[in-house]
């Protein structure tokens, strides 16, 4: 059984400029969150994914907007980089139901130079 | 105030030893809480669930709340060099469950020593 998969792994990019990170919830799971962790910080919350609606948001700028597939997948943008996106992006996924646990995924290592 | 305070470490311990994460909270409303495990450069991994008061027991691990002081604690008995990682605390906006909408502490930076 595949948990939550995300890609990619490691990505470069320039000030100014805009990324795509992509996620793949754990089969059988129909919600994504995104969240964000800074170095030496625990994740924060950037926003969730249900029935390809955003129904919850961090605080976190207009810069930052996601996407849900029909698959379930999902897709997180960043647009204008900043120094300060540089951070680990985590996808956890979950079932939409009481009591059901959030299983994340790797991360996808950003930095902004 | 932060609404999940933890310390960050670092905090080194022998091999076998018992170790105590703790964390506090600063809303009453919140119901469930987690502790997450996470190894360097990976994502967290979930180690124990618990709702509302009282105690879990899984293996060596041991999960307490304490809704009344808002405090939270994960207790490794016999731990081994293995448990050596970041352990994060968490716990949900979502009063009613649903895992998403989770706020986390800081972690704290384990090392148990051989």
């Amino acid at each position: 059984d595949a948990g939550v998969t995300q890609s990619p792994t490691h990505l470069i990019k320039t000030r100014g400029q805009q990324v795509t990170l992509r996620c793949s919830p754990k089969s059988g799971h129909d919600t994504v969150s995104w969240y964000q962790q800074a170095l030496g910080q625990g994740p924060q919350f950037i926003f969730q994914y249900y029935e390809e609606e955003e129904r919850q948001r961090g605080n976190f700028p207009d810069r930052f907007s996601g996407h849900q597939f029909p698959n379930y997948s999902s897709e997180l943008n960043v647009n204008a980089l900043l120094l300060g996106d540089s951070a680990l992006y985590l996808c956890a996924s979950s079932l939409e139901r009481v009591n059901t646990e959030a299983f994340f995924g790797q991360g996808t290592r950003l930095t902004v130079v | 105030q932060k609404e999940v305070e933890q310390d960050p470490g670092p905090l080194s311990v022998p091999e076998g030893a018992i170790v105590s994460l703790n964390c506090t909270y600063s809303n009453s409303a919140f119901q469930y809480f987690m502790w997450y495990r996470q190894y360097s450069r990976k994502g967290p991994e979930l180690l124990m669930y618990t709702y509302s008061s009282g105690n879990k027991e899984d293996g060596r691990f041991t999960a307490q709340v304490d809704k009344s002081s808002k405090y939270i604690s994960l207790f490794i008995r016999d731990s081994q060099p293995s448990d050596s990682a970041t352990y994060l605390c968490a716990t949900s906006r979502n009063y009613g469950g649903s895992q998403g909408n989770l706020i986390f502490g800081k972690g704290t930076k384990l090392s148990v020593k051989p």
